[in-house]
Parts: structure tokens; C-alpha cells; sequence
């Protein structure tokens, strides 16, 4: 059972807007910052947002972060076949005094 | 741009130790701090463990007891080793750079650790 909870899977169609969702407490996202990762198949998370809604060098603006009290949302708009992956979301949790992740989500581009 | 490369044994016998090494090229220690995270097969992620550039270590509370992390700074790597391994353990590991205690910005390919007799 992962400290911060994602929906399991999610869909769209090319070019639809698709939104993922990630819950958790105030010891770790009410009180922290997100980080979302996109993990393609057979190979190492890639970081997507930071601090929330930032985007590291390289990362397409298609891809979107937001925060709200404690629970957090990684939007990717247009989408494209080349998103379907697994998407983590992690925060830093003041209680365990260590980092947490969700139990990712599956995106299939239909 | 900073390159991780993770290696060590790929099969471990349980009740052993497993023992990997982080090799960080293109960058500095310094600043920075550096983790291990796990992935058990079809499974999610899992924090192990940080160690920061100037030794101070902070463990994942399920694995505390089994889990060390150590630097080498001259030789610019850092390692891990869990002891007392069981199937549990099996799992690609990785390492990562940390950006305090904001984002992993960087990642190694992860290794496959495979405990079994």
C-alpha cells in the first residue's frame, strides 16, 4: 500500500487532454513538493515536473503540474502515442522523515 | 551532464548481502545528495535510502537495520549494501542524484537484483 494514492490507469485518444491525479497528507504533499516521473517501458523513471509545477530542460510544455492542499495533478495535453507509460508522483514526507511515491499509473493511448 | 552507472552481482542467495556500487561521472559529489531506489518486478518504486556529499545517511524506516549506504568521494561513487536478502529484495535497483530534498533530477539505468539459491 503506497503512501500517496494514483488511480491505477488512464486513457485518452491522441490529442485529448488526460489528467492524473495523486493524494496524500500533510506530512508529505500538504507540506512538500511534488515530483511527477514518467517510466517507460524497461527503462528508468524520468523526471517530468518538479517543485510542483515545474519542467526540467527538455521536457515538453504539453506536460503540466498543480497543487492543492494535499493532493496533487499532472495534466499532459495533445496527447501522443509516445506518452503510454507509467507515471509516478513522489514527495518528501516529514513524518517517515524519508521520500514517498504513489503507486504509479498506467496511461495507454488508445 | 552527470551519468550514473550501477553495478554488482545479479543474483544473490538469500539470507546473504547484496552489495552494489553507484559510479557518478560528468559531475561533482558536491553538492549534492544521492539515493537508492528499488523496483520489484511489475511492481511500484521504492525509496531504500539517501547518503548526502558529506556522509550523512537517512533510511527508509521498512528497511532500516538491513540498509547501509557509504561514499567514496575520491573515487566518485557511492554504495549500497542490504543484508540479510530475501526473494523480497528482488528487484531492479537504482541510483540517483537528489536534488536536496526537492526532486531525483538524474537516474542510472537500474540493475537487476535477483535473490534466489
Amino acid at each position: 500500500q503506497s503512501v500517496l494514492t494514483q488511480p491505477p490507469s488512464a486513457s485518452g485518444t491522441p490529442g485529448q487532454r488526460v489528467t492524473i491525479s495523486c493524494s496524500g497528507s500533510s506530512s508529505n504533499i500538504g507540506s512538500n513538493a511534488i515530483t511527477w516521473y514518467q517510466q517507460l517501458p524497461g527503462t528508468a523513471p524520468k523526471p517530468l515536473i518538479y517543485s510542483n509545477n515545474q519542467r526540467p530542460s527538455g521536457v515538453p510544455d504539453r506536460f503540466s503540474g498543480s497543487k492543492s492542499g494535499t493532493s496533487a495533478s499532472l495534466a499532459i495535453s495533445g496527447l501522443q502515442s509516445e506518452d503510454e507509460a507509467d507515471y509516478y508522483c513522489a514527495a518528501w514526507d516529514d513524518s517517515l522523515n524519508g521520500w514517498v511515491f504513489g503507486g504509479g499509473t498506467k496511461l495507454t493511448v488508445l | 551532464q552527470v551519468q550514473l552507472q550501477e553495478s554488482g552481482p545479479g543474483l544473490v542467495k538469500p539470507s546473504e548481502t547484496l552489495s552494489l556500487t553507484c559510479a557518478v561521472s560528468g559531475g561533482s559529489i558536491s553538492p549534492y545528495y544521492w539515493s537508492w531506489i528499488r523496483q520489484p518486478p511489475g511492481k511500484g518504486v521504492e525509496w531504500i535510502g539517501y547518503i548526502s556529499n558529506i556522509g550523512r545517511t537517512n533510511y527508509n524506516p521498512s528497511l532500516r537495520g538491513r540498509v547501509t549506504i557509504s561514499l567514496d568521494t575520491s573515487r566518485n561513487h557511492f554504495s549500497l549494501t542490504v543484508s540479510s536478502v530475501t526473494a523480497a529484495d528482488t528487484a531492479v535497483y537504482y541510483c540517483a542524484r537528489q536534488q536536496d530534498l526537492v526532486w531525483f533530477d538524474s537516474w542510472g539505468q537500474g540493475t537487476l537484483v535477483t535473490v534466489s539459491s
